[in-house]
């Protein structure tokens, strides 16, 4: 089984909807990112959390939102999705430790919104 | 916001050369940088980690230098085959800043 999962993989919906995309990890790691990646703008990160009471908004948090259920999972919200949201999502983990701070993303989520 | 530019942005290489990907930030504080891969539609995965401490690391064909005076890193790929075709990213400040990658395409 993947280290880090991510559901769904692919979704389509509607301008105005609320859309949650979920992560989950089975590394134990404490730091867990949502990034959203678009097209000549590269790796853009939305939100970042050290750990299940740590909560830090990244570059481009506006329009979103993040929920840490546990240190394994890591939900990212769209309340009212718009077409410019649309991009391929990826979440990520990492080690607590600063010198070894590697990083593992999951698959990703492609999002749609039309 | 600190700034991560990767030149060049593509390369297109025969089979078999050597080359380089650069990095450039624009914060010399000590922080770790690290070189992603990333495979059309797919993840990143991560390839080498090099700690403030650290000047380079090495894997396999791949070698990353790091140069926190001048802001730079790079990226050393020997004898590069097809399969290394992918988008290369680098990452500075515990990945919070990722650059925009290299595209690289690796011909037969």
């Amino acid at each position: 089984d993947a280290d880090v999962t991510q559901t769904p993989r692919n979704r389509i919906t509607k301008t105005g909807k609320r859309i949650m995309l979920e992560c989950s990890q089975t590394k134990g790691h404490d730091r867990m990112y949502w990034y959203r990646q678009d097209p000549g703008l590269g790796l853009r990160l939305i939100y970042y959390s050290f750990d299940v009471k740590d909560i830090n908004k990244g570059e481009i948090s506006d329009g979103y939102s993040v929920s840490r259920q546990a240190q394994a999972k890591f939900s990212l919200s769209l309340e009212s999705a718009i077409p410019n949201q649309t991009a391929l999502y990826f979440c990520a983990t990492s080690d607590q430790t600063f010198s070894t701070d590697t990083q593992y993303f999951g698959p990703g989520t492609r999002l749609t919104v039309l | 916001k600190q700034e991560v530019t990767q030149i060049p942005a593509a390369l297109s290489v025969p089979e078999g050369e050597n080359l380089v990907l650069n990095c450039s930030f624009t914060d010399s504080a000590i922080y770790n940088l690290q070189w992603f891969r990333q495979d059309p539609g797919k993840g990143l995965t991560s390839l080498l980690l090099i700690q403030s401490s650290q000047r380079e690391q090495t894997s396999g064909r791949l070698n990353a230098s790091l140069d926190k005076s001048s802001g730079r890193s790079t990226l050393y790929i020997a004898a590069s085959q097809p399969g290394d075709s992918a988008t290369y990213l680098c990452a500075w400040k515990y990945a919070l800043n990722f650059g925009k990658g290299t595209s690289l395409l690796v011909t037969p």
